[in-house]
Formats: structure tokens, sequence, C-alpha cells
């Protein structure tokens, strides 16, 4: 079965710096990655995902993550944050287990970004 | 505008009653699911529905029970038998049932403290 870590639970940033949250998954057979965003009491949504193809994935808002197979990896950066990305943010892996296809979820990084 | 509801948004209860969370979805997705969400433990799946009248269990599904009599319905009870209730529960649906290239879309979330 796959797993997820998340090497860092807490982020603290200055507004407009570099950040990056790291992730690594278990195993290295073909995988499917994402990463979701959550606001405070809220539900979890998408920011991007890696099914194939380019190894750097980009989002709307900023973000790129890119998967690395040989280090098992599919860290997240942006280049400059800002206020509203103060976030927790979850790597998430599909894992295939008794036919059928399940995420499996990272314990959480939450980015605090500073004024 | 389509999406997932989750009610009651705060749900209190005594310690041996079992509630029963709502999750309904407008988006005609086959595939739904339940997750509990602790602080940094990440989301943990709870249960899984593929289709109508069919579901099983996930990582944790003890002192849970989920019924799924129509596609757009996927209620949650928490039992007396569960020990540990308090938490934040997420309802979240995907297109196609088994397919982990699918994002999946979560509700608000319902948070459950046992007094």
């Amino acid at each position: 079965a796959q797993s997820v870590t998340q090497l860092d639970s807490q982020v603290p940033v200055f507004e407009e710096a570099p950040v990056e949250l790291r992730c690594n998954y278990s195993s290295s057979v073909s995988v499917y990655l994402f990463w979701y965003v959550q606001y405070p009491n809220q539900g979890l949504q998408l920011l991007l995902k890696y099914l194939s193809g380019s190894t750097l994935v980009e989002s709307i808002n900023g973000f790129e993550a890119e998967f690395n197979k040989s280090q098992t990896s599919f860290h997240l950066r942006k280049p400059s944050v800002h206020i509203s990305d103060t976030a927790e943010y979850f790597c998430a892996v599909s894992d295939r287990q008794g036919g059928s296809e399940k995420l499996v979820f990272g314990k959480g990084t939450k980015l605090t970004v500073n004024p | 505008d389509g999406g997932i509801t989750q009610s009651p948004k705060y749900l209190f209860r005594k310690e041996g009653q079992n509630v029963t969370l709502s999750c309904e979805q407008n988006l005609n997705h086959d595939a739904m699911y339940w997750y509990r969400q602790d602080p940094g433990q990440g989301l943990r799946l709870i249960y899984y529905s593929q289709i109508v009248n069919d579901f099983q269990k996930g990582d944790i599904a003890e002192g849970y029970s989920v019924s799924r009599e129509k596609k757009e319905s996927f209620p949650l009870t928490v039992t007396s038998a569960q020990k540990n209730p308090t938490a934040f529960y997420l309802c979240a649906s995907s297109i196609r049932p088994g397919a982990g290239t699918d994002t999946q879309y979560f509700g608000p979330g319902t948070r459950l403290t046992v007094l």
C-alpha cells in the first residue's frame, strides 16, 4: 500500500518570499499524485495533479509541483507567496487496493504567510 | 450551482447517542467517500461507495455505518460504538468509481463534538 510523508507540519514564511512544501511517497510504481488545499473550516480543493506526461505541473494561482520519480517526491513550490495563501496543504497519492483506487493523504502542512 | 452539501456544519451530541451526518451531491458522480480529519493526522477514509446500494469499508470503519440508497446521497451514522467520535468529517465525490486519475470534490465538512 502507498503512503505519503509530508516532512514539515508547519511552514511560516513572510509575504513575497518563496516557499517549498515537501512531499514524498512510498512507491515508484505508476502513480497519480495530487495536492489539495484547505482553508480554515472548509473542505479541500484540488490545487494540481500529476497523471502523466510533463513532470512539472502548475496551478492557476502560481503554485507548481514537480514529479521526481527517482526521489519519489512531489514537492510544491511558489516563488512569491501572498497572505491569502495561508492554508493547510495536503499531498495525496492514488493507491490501488482490492480492485479499486483510493486516495492516501499525507498529514498536511500548515502554511502561514506573515506580513 | 453544482456541488456537495453537508449538514449540519456543527453538531453536538451526548456520549452514547447515535448521530447521522448528511451528504448530498448534485454533480451526478458515481463515487462518494467519507473521511475523518483530526488535527495533525491528515484525512483517513471511513467508507466509500462506488455505486448505489454498494459500499466498502475504508481504513477506520469501526463504529460507523453508511447507506447509499440514492446516487446523490451518502449519509454517515456515527454510532455509540465509536470510541472517540469528536472530529471534522468530510464527504467527497468523484465522477467514476475506482478511477485513480479523477479529482475528488469535497463538501464543507461537519464538525462533530461529543459532550
